[in-house]
């Protein structure tokens, strides 16, 4: 069964602290995109990713495909991050799934 | 490019009535996905084409919901008729592969009555 799982669900840190949000699923995947969601509603895509890691910024995504397992990492965070991030699974058998989503604050 | 476009923006309906999204991918994109977003259900693949024709369909609610690709600039997504529990947001986006970087509209915020 394709299932996507998100954690944590809430997430509240200071500005400057380094963030982690991990997503773990349940069979083989092809692939994994990161997304971000502000409050105003609009959906950005960070990552897409099948292997390794990426960075953009301070942005780092890393799967760790034995495990199952992908984490999303913020370096330095700032109020601006402040936002849900959502994880999208693409199975094997070419469905996708999506997360429920962290939604992350960042307290100046 | 302008990005993908989506309207309209916000729409508000009466149960019944038909109701018609619309996007406009990025040209060149090969790609078009269309997305719900809920409280209760988070987002969810609805369809998305490949080279305007339809690849998996296997989202879509029921039959009431309908996804056409008339050519590699439009692509419309059409709810006839239309229930309060169809109110949601509608995002389209594209991207040059299946796992491609997606590409989002701003999203159509539907609201049934």
């Amino acid at each position: 069964k394709n299932e996507v799982e998100q954690s944590p669900q809430n997430l509240t840190a200071q500005e400057g602290e380094f963030i982690t949000i991990n997503c773990s699923y349940s069979v083989g995947i092809s692939a994994l995109h990161w997304l971000q969601q502000h409050p105003g509603g609009g959906i950005v895509s960070l990552f897409m990713l099948s292997s390794g890691k990426k960075k953009h910024g301070r942005l780092i995504a890393t799967i760790n495909i034995q495990e199952k397992h992908s984490s999303l990492h913020i370096t330095a965070s700032h109020p601006r991050d402040s936002a849900v991030y959502i994880c999208a699974v693409w199975f094997g058998n070419e469905k996708l799934t999506f997360g429920t989503g962290t939604r992350l604050t960042i307290i100046p | 490019d302008a990005g993908v476009i989506q309207s309209p923006r916000h729409e508000v309906t009466e149960m019944g009535q038909e109701v018609t999204l619309r996007c406009k991918p990025i040209s060149g994109h090969d790609y078009l996905f269309w997305y719900r977003q809920t409280m209760m259900r988070g987002l969810e693949l609805l369809i998305y084409f490949n080279n305007n024709v339809p690849i998996d369909d296997s989202g879509m609610p029921e039959d009431r919901f309908s996804a056409k690709m008339p050519n590699a600039s439009f692509s419309t997504l059409k709810i006839q008729p239309s229930e309060p529990r169809d109110s949601a947001v509608y995002f389209c986006a594209s991207s040059l592969a299946r796992q491609g970087f997606w590409y989002f509209g701003a999203g159509t915020r539907l609201s049934v009555l």
